[in-house]
């Protein structure tokens, strides 16, 4: 069951310009939300986090979103830079529960074009 | 500091054979967790444990078993390897397992390919 689903596999910008990816979720019982980056042949690193009290964090250039009645969260990368290509997952847990049983979306495959 | 070290990089198996993957968390960090990442997927949970003790478990069958050992480091076990376990295995350090998640540490992953 995929409780994380990030709709758009791919996702190409221009530098300078602003990156949205999307992430929609199911399950009403998660309540914090990460992001996580990969490079290839590295694993994901973490890029920036939300718990469900909030509905914006800021970090930098990265800023996410979250929509707890739409069930959906979003990345702003402002502005988006080369080095930014990646893939993004998004990611859910339950404070309550095991917060390392994280669910990912598929990722989405970022392009930043010099 | 060392970041969280997984070994081997890559191998490949064949079907009906054994696999045990190794990994060792960043120093001070007592939970483990193993993830699966199919191609075009993301890393689906296996199983975390912490301090020696498995606290959790994803929908994987019986096949697949980790323990922890006293140094925090783990080993996962798959057993009567199936062509569908060729994935990328990806272990995470993570400080503790109640309150805010924060960051999950991952190592660069094992590859398997089974034949």
């Amino acid at each position: 069951d995929q409780q994380v689903k990030q709709n758009s596999p791919s996702l190409s910008v221009q530098e300078g310009r602003i990156s949205i990816l999307n992430c929609d979720y199911t399950n009403s019982m998660f309540d914090y939300f990460l992001w996580y980056k990969k490079y290839p042949a590295e694993g994901p690193t973490f890029l920036i986090s939300i718990s469900s009290i909030k509905d914006k964090n800021e970090d930098g250039r990265f800023t996410v979103f979250l929509n707890k009645s739409a069930k959906h969260l979003s990345l702003h990368i402002v502005p988006s830079q080369p080095g930014d290509s990646a893939v993004y997952f998004c990611a859910a847990s339950a404070r309550e529960y095991n917060n390392n049983d994280m669910r990912f979306g598929a990722g989405t495959r970022l392009t930043v074009k010099p | 500091d060392a970041g969280v070290t997984q070994s081997p990089t890559h191998l490949i198996k064949t079907r009906g054979q054994h696999v045990t993957l190794r990994c060792s968390p960043i120093s001070g960090h007592k939970s483990v967790s193993w993830y699966q990442q199919v191609l075009g997927q993301g890393p689906q949970f296996i199983f975390q444990y912490y301090e020696k003790e498995e606290r959790g478990r994803g929908n994987f069958p019986d096949r697949f078993s980790a323990r922890q050992f006293p140094n925090y480091s783990s080993e996962l076990n798959v057993n009567a390897l199936l062509l569908g376990d060729s994935a990328l295995y990806l272990c995470a350090s993570s400080f503790q397992i109640r309150g805010d998640p924060g960051e999950l540490f991952f190592g660069e992953g094992s590859r398997l390919t089974v034949l």
